[in-house]
């Protein structure tokens, strides 16, 4: 079985640029989240989708922004890039159930801002 | 709001060794737990977890972990590391069933030397 898959592995883009990162959830969960690992960090909850609507948000700007399609794939976008958004970002999915609560993790993209 | 402290940035063992990476937990309510393993450039791989019921827990690769809730710690061991086990370990936790996120720990570099 196809694990949780991320697209592209790896993007290079310039300041003030956007960004749209992608991710297929493992066949069967409706819950997709986010997150962003800075160098040296834990990964920092971004959003959750589930059923597609946001279940969730972390302490990111406006510039970050995501949505769930109907076969549960999402797609982060990222608007007016800093350095700072430099980053693995990863995305997560579960079956989104109570009393299930385990999140698989993709390879991640990582997203190098120049 | 939850948070999770691994309070070693390092661990260096020798393989054949006892291994144990530390974690510590901050919740208002029932914690749910959970290590993952993170190698260079990777994703992070899921390993175990404790919900409820026995406080010794064990997970892939012959890991396990102890919960202590009035310690309120979650310290994974293996008794017998491997230099395969070289990699980046992550606690984190989840504050409850509604919660629908997770709170990393900034990791711990285990090395393990042949």
């Amino acid at each position: 079985d196809a694990g949780v898959t991320q697209s592209p592995t790896h993007l290079i883009k310039t300041r003030g640029q956007h960004v749209t990162l992608r991710c297929s959830p493992i066949s069967g969960h409706k819950s997709v989240s986010w997150y962003q690992q800075v160098l040296g960090q834990g990964p920092q909850f971004i959003f959750q989708y589930y059923e597609k609507e946001e279940r969730g948000r972390g302490n990111f700007p406006d510039r970050f922004s995501a949505r769930q399609f109907p076969n549960y794939s999402s797609e982060l976008n990222v608007n007016a890039l800093l350095l700072g958004d430099s980053a693995l970002y990863l995305c997560a999915s579960s079956l989104g159930r109570t009393g299930d609560y385990t999140a698989f993790f993709g390879q991640g993209t990582r997203l190098t801002v120049v | 709001a939850q948070s999770v402290a691994q309070p070693e940035d390092q661990v260096n063992v020798a393989e054949g060794n006892p291994l144990t990476v530390k974690c510590t937990y901050s919740v208002s309510g029932n914690p749910y737990l959970f290590w993952y393993v993170q190698y260079p450039n990777r994703g992070l791989q899921f390993l175990l977890k404790y919900i409820t019921g026995d406080n010794l827990v064990k997970g892939s690769y012959g890991f396990e972990a102890e919960f202590n809730k009035s310690q309120t710690s979650f310290h994974l061991k293996k008794p017998s590391a491997l230099v395969s086990d070289s990699a980046l370990y992550f606690c984190a936790v989840r504050d409850g069933p509604n919660d629908y996120k997770l709170s990393f720990g900034a990791g711990t570099t285990v090395t393990v030397r042949a």
